[in-house]
């Protein structure tokens, strides 16, 4: 069974930075582009980020673009995704999810974490 | 990076057929057959109901279905049940190796 666990959301002042993660088990980790989406209260969803199964490629939302940096640690199994400059925009439940199929870019999401809650406020 | 237009509600009675939109343009939903639709409840975490355009997770009953003309993607849900009332949102990939969901739908049961 896919199980993905985000941690490390918390209360963060405007301009700080933190750093969430996202254990995965349950699949080859390496065969799957990940990604991270977010839902401010209230909101719609938004796609943040995505990183393919080898690493090596990353694309971001431009909301984000130079602020925020998709990683993972394969030998880990884990997900990353470092947060700096924090908004208060940037407030919202940050979901990690995996790509429904293996060694291509990310075309849909076949499972997603709870959710991690962020709120940026001073 | 635009979000995809959906109808902000759509409703139903038990057992009608309800479609929701999604529209966007020729760089993501026109220009690939990657439209995927998840289910939100309240609170919860989005659920995968469709891939492809019109392909099924296992698992999805097959009240679900999913098509495409042009740049607007559609989700029917066929004999509306309580269980269906929830939010549901389209995605694409894009030209620009990017990912995007449209804005949303609360379907409403009568």
């Amino acid at each position: 069974e896919v199980q993905l666990l985000e941690s490390g959301g918390g209360l963060v002042q405007p301009g700080g930075p933190l750093r969430l993660s996202c254990a995965a088990s349950g699949f080859t980790f390496s065969f799957y582009a990940m990604s991270w989406v977010r839902q401010a209260p209230g909101k719609g969803l938004e796609w943040v980020s995505d990183i393919s199964g080898s690493g090596d490629t990353t694309y971001y939302a431009d909301s984000v673009k130079g602020r925020f940096t998709i990683s993972r640690d394969n030998s880990k199994n884990t997900l990353y995704l470092q947060m700096n400059s924090l908004r208060a925009e940037d407030t919202a439940v940050y979901y990690c999810a995996k790509a429904d199929r293996t060694k291509v870019n990310l075309v849909a999401i076949g499972n997603w974490g709870q959710g991690t809650l962020v709120t940026v406020s001073s | 990076q635009s979000a995809l237009t959906q109808p902000a509600s759509v409703s139903g009675s038990p057992g009608q057929s309800i479609t929701i939109s999604c529209t966007g343009t020729s760089s993501d939903v026109g220009g690939y057959n990657y439209v995927s639709w998840y289910q939100q409840y309240p609170g919860k975490a989005p659920k995968f109901m469709m891939y492809d355009v019109s392909n099924r997770p296992s698992g999805v009953s097959n009240r679900f279905s999913g098509s495409k003309s042009g740049n607007t993607a559609s989700l029917t849900i066929s004999g509306l049940q309580a269980e269906d009332e929830a939010d549901y949102y389209c995605s694409s990939y894009t030209s620009s190796s990017t990912y995007v969901f449209g804005t949303g739908t609360k379907v409403t049961v009568l």
